[in-house]
């Protein structure tokens, strides 16, 4: 199992440009999440999924959409980049159990400039 | 929402010592899961214990425990035995069962262990 996968690892983006973050599961999780991490921060919650077609706001959702048409895939999409959106951004999954963990992807760095 | 804190943004330990690293947390909530990760310079999320609000037991992995006071609402982990690889930025979470079985992060502890 290849468990959380992200794509691309780095990027670098020019303010009002748009780009997916690419996030695929094969762990068959119900769950999956969208953070951010800013730098000395904990993870903030940007987006998160309970099952295929349903999607709901976390903490800081503005500047960002979703979607998850499969189990597998949660891709995160940033309209119009701002410098605010650079940072660290992982993609977990998890189950619908209480006590299942987060399995998180590896992260991808994104730098508005 | 649920708030997580960690009052420690640093914390260094010697190579074989032992290290408690401070959470709390504040909730309505009396049935949910606390979890410590653990991210190292790689930046990879890892697990390293868990626990279950209605367990008295705290939760134990290797040379890994914690000290759960549920009226307190503090969940403390002991790292015994430290080791190099240890090092690594350390993450409390809470689970609630109730806000779409969200997770809310604390803003961590950067732990250094010194050989």
């Amino acid at each position: 199992n290849a468990g959380v996968t992200q794509t691309p690892k780095f990027r670098i983006l020019k303010i009002g440009q748009s780009m997916t973050l690419q996030c695929t599961q094969d762990m068959n999780h119900n769950y999956m999440y969208w953070y951010r991490q800013d730098p000395g921060m904990g993870l903030k919650l940007i987006y998160y999924s309970v099952g295929a077609g349903i999607t709901d706001k976390g903490e800081v959702p503005n500047g960002y959409n979703v979607s998850r048409s499969t189990t597998e895939d949660f891709p995160l999409r940033l309209e119009l980049a701002a410098p605010s959106q650079t940072s660290v951004y992982f993609c977990a999954s998890g189950g619908r159990e209480r006590w299942n963990e987060q399995f998180f992807g590896p992260g991808t760095r994104l730098t508005v400039l | 929402a649920q708030t997580v804190t960690q009052s420690q943004p640093e914390m260094s330990v010697q190579e074989a010592e032992t290290v408690t690293l401070s959470c709390t947390y504040d909730t309505s909530e009396s049935d949910y899961y606390l979890f410590w990760y653990k991210q190292p310079p790689s930046r990879q999320m890892i697990l390293v214990i868990r626990q279950e609000a209605y367990k008295q037991q705290n939760a134990t992995e290797n040379r890994f425990s914690v000290n759960f006071q549920k009226a307190a609402k503090s969940f403390s982990l002991k790292i015994s035995d430290s080791q190099l690889g240890d090092a690594a930025m350390y993450f409390c979470a809470y689970r609630s069962p109730n806000t779409g079985n969200q997770f809310y992060f604390g803003t961590g502890t950067s732990l250094t262990v010194i050989p």
